[in-house]
C-alpha cells in the first residue's frame, strides 16, 4: 500500500520560503494513473488544495498562490517537494501531500491516499 | 471557482441513528460527455488526514463500511451514515473535482 510522508522545517520566518518534502514509498511516483498533490489545513479550518505534479512535470496550482507557489517531482528519489516563498501569518497551516487519481487523457480527480501532515508555524 | 458549501457546520445524533451531511456546490459538477458526478467524500478524525470514504458522488472507496453512502447529482450531494458508530465521529468534507481549482466544502463536525 502506497504510503506518503511530509517533511520539512515546523516554523518558518515571515517573509521567508517554505520547503516541504513528500517521499512515496510503496509505489512509483512515476506511475500513469496519479497526479500528486499538495493540501493545506489552517488550524481549525478547511482544507485549501494548493497544486499538483504529474511525474512528467506537468502542473496545476490554485490560481490565488501560483505566484508564490512551486511544485517539483524527482523521479529518482521518489519524492515531490513544495516552496511558498514570501510566507506570512496566514500561511500556518498543516500542509498534507496526497496521491490525485488520475486517468491520461482526463484531469485530476480525488484523493485516494494522504500523508499525516505537517504542522508549519510562520512566525518570528 | 466552484464553492462547497456544507451544512450542517455541526451534527448530533445518537448512536445508531443516521446521519445526513449536505454539500452544494455553487454550479454544477455533473459533466454531460460521462454522466458522472465529479464529488468526493473524505471522513478525517482528530489528528489524522482526510480519509476518502465516497467518489463519483456514490461509489463507496474499497474498505469503507457499506453504512456510509453518497447521493445527488448537478449541485446537490449528501452524505448519510445509516446506523451511527462511535468511530464515525469525525469532521466530513465534500470536495468537487469537476474543474480546478479543487475546493472543498468547509467541513461538517459529526458528533454523538
Amino acid at each position: 500500500q502506497v504510503q506518503l510522508q511530509e517533511s520539512g522545517p515546523g516554523l518558518v520566518k515571515p517573509s521567508e520560503t517554505l520547503a516541504l518534502t513528500c517521499t512515496v514509498s510503496g509505489g512509483s511516483i512515476s506511475s500513469s494513473g496519479y497526479y500528486w498533490g499538495w493540501i493545506r489545513q489552517p488550524p481549525g479550518k478547511g482544507l485549501e488544495w494548493i497544486g499538483n505534479i504529474y511525474y512528467s512535470g506537468n502542473t496545476y496550482y490554485y490560481p490565488s498562490l501560483k505566484n508564490r507557489v512551486t511544485i517539483s517531482v524527482d523521479t529518482s528519489k521518489n519524492q515531490l517537494s513544495l516552496k511558498l516563498s514570501s510566507v506570512t501569518a496566514a500561511d500556518t497551516a498543516v500542509y498534507y501531500c496526497a496521491r490525485h487519481k488520475y486517468e491520461p487523457g482526463s484531469q485530476p480527480y480525488y484523493f485516494d491516499f494522504w500523508g499525516q501532515g505537517t504542522l508549519v508555524t510562520v512566525s518570528s | 471557482d466552484i464553492v462547497m458549501t456544507q451544512s450542517p457546520d455541526s451534527l448530533a445524533v445518537s448512536l445508531g441513528e443516521r446521519a445526513t451531511i449536505n454539500c452544494k456546490s455553487s454550479q454544477s459538477v455533473l459533466y454531460s460527455s460521462d454522466n458522472k458526478n465529479y464529488l468526493a467524500w473524505y471522513q478525517q478524525k482528530p489528528g489524522q488526514p482526510p480519509k476518502l470514504l465516497i467518489y463519483w458522488a456514490s461509489t463507496r472507496e474499497s474498505g469503507v463500511p457499506d453504512r456510509f453512502s453518497g447521493s445527488g447529482s448537478g449541485t446537490d450531494f449528501t452524505l448519510t451514515i445509516s446506523s451511527l458508530q462511535a468511530e464515525d465521529v469525525a469532521v466530513y468534507h465534500c470536495q468537487q473535482y469537476y474543474s480546478p481549482p479543487y475546493t472543498f466544502g468547509q467541513g461538517t463536525k459529526l458528533e454523538i
